[in-house]
């Protein structure tokens, strides 16, 4: 069974922490993507990596980093967290190709205080 | 710019109805169109996709239909029950760029009321 699996399900962090999400695969698929979810502005693409090493900015990379050494694992990094990065963050991850159903995780609640 | 519009925003039914959800995107210039559902705290789970050459697929209950000259996705489900309760999104994969191009609606959160 196909499974997109976020190490932390619930984070509360400080303001100017690091912070890290992990996201790991287990399809072998050549994409996956970072995204945020907030109330009324539904989800939003923050990074995309369609190959280890390789990645492209979404619509909101500002206050983001990604990394992929692995092709599994995809590491969103809050680089100084911030108040307004509290949020609902969901790692995906599809094979290669246009028409391939996308696969996501459970979701990662991160509060920053 | 592709925008993709879901509405109505929340839907409540009795048990049993037969229903149908609306997606609307503004550039018939798309790959695919997919929808998910999500429960309360969780992640997105794909239902059904549509690929640009195709005018329906069916899953059981659901049965999704794309017609690209209208911008026009529907979602109908079938005999509905309180288990279909959710937030139902749907996605356009747009032409250009990466695959990274997926524009999501803001969702139909749906009740189904025993």
């Amino acid at each position: 069974d196909v499974k997109v699996t976020q190490s932390s399900r619930y984070l509360v962090k400080r303001t100017g922490e690091k912070v890290f999400l992990e996201c790991v695969q287990d399809m072998d698929h050549e994409n996956m993507f970072w995204y945020r979810q907030d109330p009324g502005l539904g989800l939003r693409l923050i990074y995309f990596s369609y190959d280890v090493k390789m990645k492209e900015k979404g619509d909101i990379p500002e206050g983001y980093s990604v990394s992929r050494e692995k092709k599994e694992r995809f590491s969103l990094i809050l680089e100084s967290a911030s108040t307004n990065q509290t949020s609902m963050y969901l790692c995906a991850s599809s094979s290669t190709g246009y028409g391939n159903t996308i696969y996501f995780g459970e979701g990662s609640w991160l509060t920053v205080v | 710019k592709q925008e993709v519009t879901q509405i109505p925003a929340a839907l409540s039914v009795p048990e049993g109805e037969n229903l149908v959800l609306n997606c609307s995107f503004t550039d018939s210039a798309i790959y695919n169109l997919q929808w998910f559902r999500q429960d309360p705290g969780k992640g997105l789970t794909s239902l059904l996709l549509i690929q640009s050459s195709q005018r329906e697929q069916t899953s059981g209950r659901l049965n999704a239909s794309l017609d690209k000259s209208s911008g026009r996705s529907t979602l109908y489900i079938a005999a509905s029950q309180p288990g279909d309760s959710a937030t139902y999104l749907c996605a356009a994969l747009r032409y250009g760029g990466s695959q990274g191009n997926l524009i999501f609606g803001k969702g139909t959160k749906l009740s189904v009321k025993p």
